[in-house]
């Protein structure tokens, strides 16, 4: 079973911090793709990385892809309130399948 | 002009019945996802479908039984509901199998059996 850990389960921080999220496997996925979850809705996808040491950026989050393609991060540059949700890591393997982490939970306080 | 629609948002229902949650795409996708998302917010995927046929099946009881009538619906039954089916559903397509397709998330269906 692939799995993938995904920490800090929970962050609270003030506005203006920055912050990383980390998600690791021992498996190797064909991508890596970010989402961010609002209570009741569905997940919706901020990002897919591809290629091993691959970085993307969007906005004031960084998005980087480790060079064996197993581990991912999430970095929020100066975090605003409105950055407050549910992030979900999730890794692609065949017929696009994906694996979820366990999410991490961040409140960003005014 | 919702891209992925699930009904109902909310079902309640005893244990022991039978339920079905429908999911339809108007993105024109050949395939169709159904995960389950735990209390503590772990999501799984179910089922997969592509082109109405059943591609994937993760180790799920077989009282979950999806039915594809079209390329853009994927039905999801479940007969004789139990305690731990209670979760919220998604639905979710995207465009082909390959595995740096976006996948399209419907808005949930919290499935709550007494």
């Amino acid at each position: 079973t692939q799995l993938l850990e995904q920490s800090p389960q929970f962050l609270s921080i003030q506005e203006g911090e920055n912050l990383t999220v980390y998600c690791n496997s021992s498996s190797v996925f064909s991508s890596l793709q970010w989402y961010r979850q609002e209570p009741g809705e569905g997940p919706v996808l901020l990002v897919t990385v591809v290629t091993g040491g691959e970085v993307k950026k969007l906005k004031r989050l960084t998005f980087q892809f480790g060079d064996a393609r197993k581990d991912s991060s999430l970095h929020i540059t100066a975090a605003q309130p409105g950055d407050t949700g549910l992030y979900l890591c999730a890794g692609a393997r065949a017929g696009n399948m994906l694996t979820f982490g366990g999410g991490t939970r961040l409140m960003v306080k005014p | 002009d919702t891209a992925v629609s699930q009904t109902p948002k909310y079902l309640v229902t005893q244990m022991g019945n039978d339920k079905s949650i429908k999911c339809e795409q108007n993105l024109g996708h050949d395939t169709m996802y159904w995960y389950k998302q735990d209390s503590k917010k772990f999501l799984k995927i179910m089922f997969s479908y592509n082109n109405k046929e059943l591609i994937i099946n993760e180790t799920v009881p077989n009282r979950f039984s999806p039915k594809s009538p079209d390329k853009a619906h994927l039905n999801l039954h479940i007969n004789s509901l139990e305690l731990g089916d209670s979760a919220v559903y998604f639905c979710a397509s995207s465009p082909t199998v390959t595995s740096t397709d976006t996948q399209y998330f419907g808005p949930g269906t919290r499935l709550t059996v007494l």
